[in-house]
């Protein structure tokens, strides 16, 4: 069974740019979460979506945005990137019935320049 | 105060020592408690799972939850130089959000 993947793995851009994220969470997973890492801050939560629909949201500015599609997939994106952006961004997937067992991807690690 | 503190260490102790790491937490709503691991450059990677207070034991690892105490415990037994990574504690109590620790860095020296 395949696990949760993410792209790009990798990325660098500059300030005031916009970044897309991807993740394919676990088949059979209707629920997608994101997170931000930094060393400073650890895991924080962004959003939850399940079945297209947001259900959960963390203490972001509006520049953080997803969507989740009718696959399950689901992308993020930020809108005029700043430094304090870079950061290790995990995708987590689980069913969606509430026991908190989330499986993460390997994260996508963005660079702001 | 954040709602779950556990010490960033780093630790370092000698391959077959006994491990041992905690976590406090405040919100007496927390349901569910989770150790997860994370190598470097890789995501969490989910290694034990808990609901009630005791013991959860799987091979060389032992959860411990105390609820009264608001205190969990992951235990290491016979540490492995393949145990050398982040371990990192976290907490449910719904909306599939979870709350989680800083993280300890673990190494263990062979």
């Amino acid at each position: 069974k395949a696990g949760v993947t993410q792209t790009p793995r990798y990325l660098i851009k500059t300030r005031g740019q916009q970044v897309t994220l991807s993740c394919s969470p676990i088949s059979g997973h209707r629920s997608v979460s994101w997170y931000q890492q930094t060393p400073g801050q650890g895991l924080q939560f962004l959003f939850e979506y399940f079945s297209e629909t947001q259900r959960n949201k963390g203490n972001f500015p509006g520049r953080f945005s997803g969507r989740q599609f009718s696959n399950s997939r689901s992308e993020m994106n930020v809108s005029t990137l700043e430094l304090g952006d870079s950061a290790l961004y995990l995708c987590a997937s689980s069913s969606g019935q509430n026991t908190g067992e989330l499986f993460f991807g390997e994260g996508s690690r963005l660079t702001v320049l | 105060q954040k709602e779950v503190e556990q010490d960033p260490g780093p630790l370092s102790v000698p391959e077959g020592a006994i491990v041992s790491l905690n976590c406090t937490y405040s919100n007496s709503a927390f349901q569910y408690f989770m150790w997860y691991r994370q190598y470097s450059r890789k995501g969490p990677e989910l290694l034990m799972y808990t609901y009630s207070s005791g013991n959860k034991e799987d091979g060389r690892f032992t959860a411990q939850v105390d609820k009264s105490s608001k205190y969990i415990s992951l235990f290491i037994r016979d540490s492995q130089p393949s145990d050398s990574a982040t371990y990192l504690c976290a907490m449910y109590f719904g909306n599939e959000k979870l709350t989680f620790g800083t993280g300890t860095r673990l190494t263990i020296i062979p």
